[in-house]
């Protein structure tokens, strides 16, 4: 278990439906992440919330929106879907761990959420 | 801005060789963190090493091993007498702490009996 829990793991829905992906980061993280994995694409960056506000925003479709709540659970908003938006999902979470000199900077993945869109 | 590029598409071995992974990384950043992950067929994105900037000594994990050369600006990633369960994409990155991952496209490794 890595920390970060990402639901659902998989989802299967139609073109033109909108969906809700969950994210809880790893305890005393303060920053989320949404990465998109695609078979063309790679894995890009979507965008950043660090303790509940917006942070940095990539690649990210308007019709898609993400929010960071004050218990830094995170969704990931994908709406008016199409064919194209099938991928992985992935949220990730980053932090130090640690205190003082053994602090250390960890950035952990969450399992993913699988989308389908038919 | 920051890049990481992997120039192995894929690379197919058989049992029990060696195989070097390339990661080469532009950043004009200072301070910088890097990564190297591993993608199963399952799909989940498994951490190996996670390197500063700072800190250039060469790190061996049982059959895996990592050459950092600030010098040349490469990660690279060695794995020692190859299995079958190395087979994955592997995947170098690189961050600026607290910002995002710069993820290079992945090298598909196979690994044959």
């Amino acid at each position: 278990d890595s920390g970060v829990t990402q639901t659902p793991k998989h989802l299967i829905t139609a073109t033109g439906q909108r969906v809700t992906l969950r994210c809880s980061p790893r305890s005393g993280d303060l920053s989320v992440y949404w990465y998109q994995q695609s078979l063309d694409q790679g894995l890009q960056f979507l965008i950043q919330y660090y303790n509940g506000e917006e942070r940095a925003k990539g690649n990210i479709l308007e019709r898609f929106s993400a929010q960071q709540f004050p218990d830094l659970h995170s969704e990931l908003n994908l709406s008016s879907l199409e064919l194209g938006d099938s991928a992985l999902y992935f949220c990730a979470s980053s932090g130090y761990w640690g205190q003082g000199a053994k602090a250390n900077y960890g950035y952990t993945f969450g399992s993913g959420t699988r989308l389908t869109v038919v | 801005a920051q890049k990481v590029t992997q120039a192995q598409t894929e690379i197919s071995v058989v049992e029990k060789e060696d195989v070097t992974l390339d990661c080469v990384y532009e950043t004009r950043d200072t301070t910088y963190y890097l990564f190297w992950y591993k993608q199963p067929p399952s799909g989940e994105l498994v951490f190996l090493i996670r390197r500063n900037s700072f800190d250039e000594q060469n790190e061996i994990s049982g059959r895996y091993s990592w050459n950092f050369q600030k010098s040349t600006s490469s990660f690279n990633f060695t794995i020692t007498a190859s299995q079958v369960v190395d087979s994955a994409v592997y995947f170098c990155a690189l961050s600026e702490p607290g910002n995002k991952l710069v993820f290079g496209a992945g090298t598909i490794l196979r690994v044959k009996s």
